[in-house]
C-alpha cells in the first residue's frame, strides 16, 4: 500500500521568511510525485510533477525536489497570497490513481 | 480553456436517499478520476474512466458507482446515503491519466 506523510501539519510564516515542507512516500514503482495547492472551499490546483531522483522544478517563490524516499517544497520570501494547503500524492507506474498526503497549511502573515 | 465543471456544486440530502454527481473534463481530456475528500480522512480515490470504460477502483463500497459518456463527461451516483457520505467530491481530468486538474468540488451534506 502507497504511503505518503507530510510534515509539518501546518506552518506559520512572516512575510518574507522561507521555509520548506516535506513529504517522503512508500510506493512500489513511482511514475510521479505531484505537488497540489489548495485554497478554502477549492479544488487542488497542481503545481508541479518530478518524475527521478535529482529532478527540481520552479515556480515564482516555489520550487520542489525529488529524492528517492522524499520530496521537499522549498518556498522562498512568502508572501500573505502563498497561504494555502499544500498537498502531496504519487502515483504507481502501473495505474493513475493519486495518494495523497494529509497536507501541509501554510499561513503566511503580512 | 474552460476548466473542470462539477455540478452542483453544493448538495444536502438525508439518509437513505441516492444522489448523482456530473463532472465535465477539460475539452480534450478522455480520463476522469473522482476523489472523496474529509478533514478526518483526507483526499481517497473513487474511480477512475478512460474512453467510457473503468479503469481502476478504489476501496469503497458498491454504494458508489460511476459512468462515463462518449463525449468524456462523468456521473458518480451515491445510493443509500449514510451520515459519513458527507463530503467534498472532486472530479480531476487528464489527457491520458497522469497529470490530473481538479474541478472547484460538489459538496454533500447528508442529514
Amino acid at each position: 500500500e502507497d504511503q505518503v506523510t507530510q510534515s509539518p501539519e501546518a506552518l506559520r510564516l512572516q512575510e518574507g521568511e522561507s521555509s520548506s515542507l516535506n513529504c517522503s512516500y512508500t510506493v512500489s514503482g513511482l511514475r510521479g510525485l505531484f505537488w497540489y495547492r489548495q485554497d478554502p472551499g477549492k479544488g487542488p490546483e497542481f503545481l508541479f510533477t518530478l518524475y527521478s531522483a535529482g529532478e527540481e522544478k520552479e515556480k515564482e517563490r516555489l520550487k520542489a525536489t525529488l529524492t528517492k524516499k522524499e520530496s521537499f517544497l522549498h518556498i522562498t520570501a512568502p508572501k500573505p497570497e502563498d497561504s494555502a494547503t499544500y498537498l502531496c500524492a504519487v502515483q504507481r507506474s502501473n495505474d493513475y490513481k493519486l495518494s495523497f498526503g494529509a497536507g501541509t497549511t501554510v499561513t503566511v502573515r503580512a | 480553456k474552460a476548466g473542470v465543471t462539477q455540478t452542483p456544486r453544493y448538495l444536502i440530502k438525508t439518509r437513505g436517499q441516492q444522489v448523482t454527481l456530473s463532472c465535465s473534463p477539460i475539452s480534450g481530456h478522455r480520463s476522469v478520476s473522482w476523489y472523496q475528500q474529509t478533514p478526518g480522512q483526507g483526499l481517497q480515490f473513487l474511480f477512475e474512466y478512460f474512453s467510457e470504460t473503468q479503469r481502476n477502483k478504489g476501496n469503497f463500497p458498491g454504494r458508489f458507482s460511476g459512468r462515463q459518456f462518449s463525449n468524456s463527461r462523468s456521473e458518480m451516483n451515491v445510493s443509500t446515503l449514510e451520515l459519513g457520505d458527507s463530503a467534498l467530491y472532486l472530479c480531476a481530468s487528464s489527457v491520458l491519466g497522469n497529470i490530473q486538474y481538479f474541478g472547484a468540488g460538489t459538496r454533500l451534506s447528508v442529514l
